[in-house]
């Protein structure tokens, strides 16, 4: 099993939709984790940590289900700009390694 | 936020020879680096830790005679890919972690594309 699962999608949506991505990781002890964008051929750049209580940034949502081992992110308004693939990233928070999902592929068309 | 510069950003080689890449923390200390490499359609996978004046810590399955990674100062990690092979083609990725941050954000460098021949 992987230690992080992604749906790799593509999720393919009209400019101005909502559209949420899911995330399972496998090491009960986690504590931090992230939701990471990459656009095509650069690095990844951190979208927004994932807190307990849930955080809002602008139009992005992340939730965190502990007792599930459950990640989400919402994307609300979905602009052309949106397209990238996201990444679900768990940290160990003891070598401070990131294990990152394969990512989900999001698409937002005209 | 910090910036970390990858050389080169691509390198095209013939198979057998090496090729090393810097990775540069421009206006902040690393003690640490972490060296990614990401296959085509793949997400990106830990290579191998690498802290400031000790020798890196590999992952499971990574070799570490083939990747040689220095780490002699607080700005500045290599990676030395050796003897390339095709197989070797891929995106690779370092990222630092600020030096003594409590919040322990890694930033990324941009990325090195390395085809091999």
């Amino acid at each position: 099993r992987k230690e992080v699962e992604q749906d790799p999608g593509p999720f393919n949506v009209p400019e101005g939709a909502t559209v949420a991505f899911n995330c399972t990781y496998s090491n009960s002890a986690s504590q931090s984790f992230f939701w990471y964008r990459q656009d095509c051929r650069k690095e990844p750049k951190l979208l927004m940590s994932v807190y307990s209580s849930g955080n809002e940034d602008g139009r992005f949502t992340a939730q965190l289900n502990r007792a599930s081992q459950y990640i989400s992110l919402l994307i609300r308004d979905s602009k052309l700009s949106d397209s990238a693939t996201y990444l679900c990233v768990v940290r160990e928070d003891s070598s401070y390694k990131l294990i990152f999902g394969s990512g989900t592929r999001l698409l937002v068309r005209p | 936020g910090a910036v970390v510069s990858q050389h080169p950003s691509w390198v095209i080689c013939k198979s057998g020879t090496s090729v090393k890449i810097e990775c540069r923390s421009l206006d902040f200390q690393a003690t640490t680096m972490f060296w990614y490499r990401q296959f085509p359609k793949q997400s990106l996978m830990l290579m191998a830790t690498s802290n400031e004046g000790s020798k890196a810590t590999y992952e499971q399955g990574v070799e570490k005679d083939k990747f040689l990674i220095n780490h002699a100062s607080l700005t500045l990690s290599t990676l030395t890919v050796t003897s390339a092979h095709p197989e070797d083609s891929s995106f690779y990725i370092c990222s630092a972690r600020v030096s003594g941050s409590g919040g322990n954000e890694q930033f990324f460098g941009p990325g090195t594309r390395l085809t091999v021949l």
